[in-house]
């Protein structure tokens, strides 16, 4: 079963606007990280938070970690057609590996 | 510095046959973790080899399996294809002990079972 799940599971919005993707966990975890996937290809690391920190920047990407609600939202600002890809969330816990959700798909037009 | 490679980069098998899979990890990772990527399921653990052992496996039956070379590099064995084995299958390496921390990914392996 997967221990993150990503809400929507599709978003489509225009250049330029702002995107939030939210995760949610069932477990106490160490971090959560969000990875990005572009067209069935290898994922790729964007940004890690640990369990004791609450907000974390990095360029675009703004994430947030609420473990008393056992959730994470990931923001990415001023959206460009290049940012249009599939979102995971993945956090730390069985199997003694990253478990990840099912992700959130990212449409951004032009 | 190369990334995690794996190949073939497509396979085409019929039901019942074996897959073997291939994957190099980034030099210097002594870790390689397998994921399945089937339509609509997210990606699935399947196993973590470290420095040649399986360190854990997933919810998978005993016809997926690997090995980990001294090289390092890992191969994945599905035997007794089935349809529903037809998925993406994404290779990751990560240091020893920084598998939590962060993994890299190579492009996958898209295998297709008929």
């Amino acid at each position: 079963s997967q221990q993150g799940e990503e809400d929507p599971q599709a978003l489509s919005i225009q250049e330029g606007e702002n995107a939030t993707m939210n995760c949610s966990y069932k477990t106490s975890i160490n971090n959560l990280q969000w990875y990005r996937q572009n067209s069935g290809r290898g994922l790729v690391h964007l940004i890690l938070i640990r369990s004791n920190e609450r907000e974390k920047h990095s360029g675009r990407l703004r994430v947030t970690l609420d473990t008393s609600k056992k959730s994470s939202s990931l923001l990415i600002t001023a959206s460009r057609a290049a940012d249009t890809a599939s979102y995971f969330c993945a956090t730390d816990g069985r199997y003694s590996t990253l478990t990840f959700g099912k992700g959130t798909m990212l449409l951004v037009s032009p | 510095e190369a990334g995690v490679t794996q190949s073939p980069t497509h396979l085409i098998k019929t039901r019942g046959q074996q897959a073997t899979l291939r994957c190099s990890p980034i030099s210097g990772h002594t870790s390689v973790y397998w994921y399945q990527q089937a339509l609509g399921l997210g990606l699935q653990f399947l196993l973590w080899y470290d420095e040649g052992e399986e360190r854990n496996r997933g919810n998978f039956p005993p016809r997926f399996s690997g090995r980990q070379f001294p090289n390092y590099s890992s191969e994945l064995n599905v035997n007794a294809l089935e349809l529903e084995d037809s998925a993406l299958y994404l290779c990751a390496s990560s240091r020893r002990g920084t598998g939590y921390e962060k993994l890299f990914f190579g492009s996958g392996t898209q295998l297709s079972v008929l």
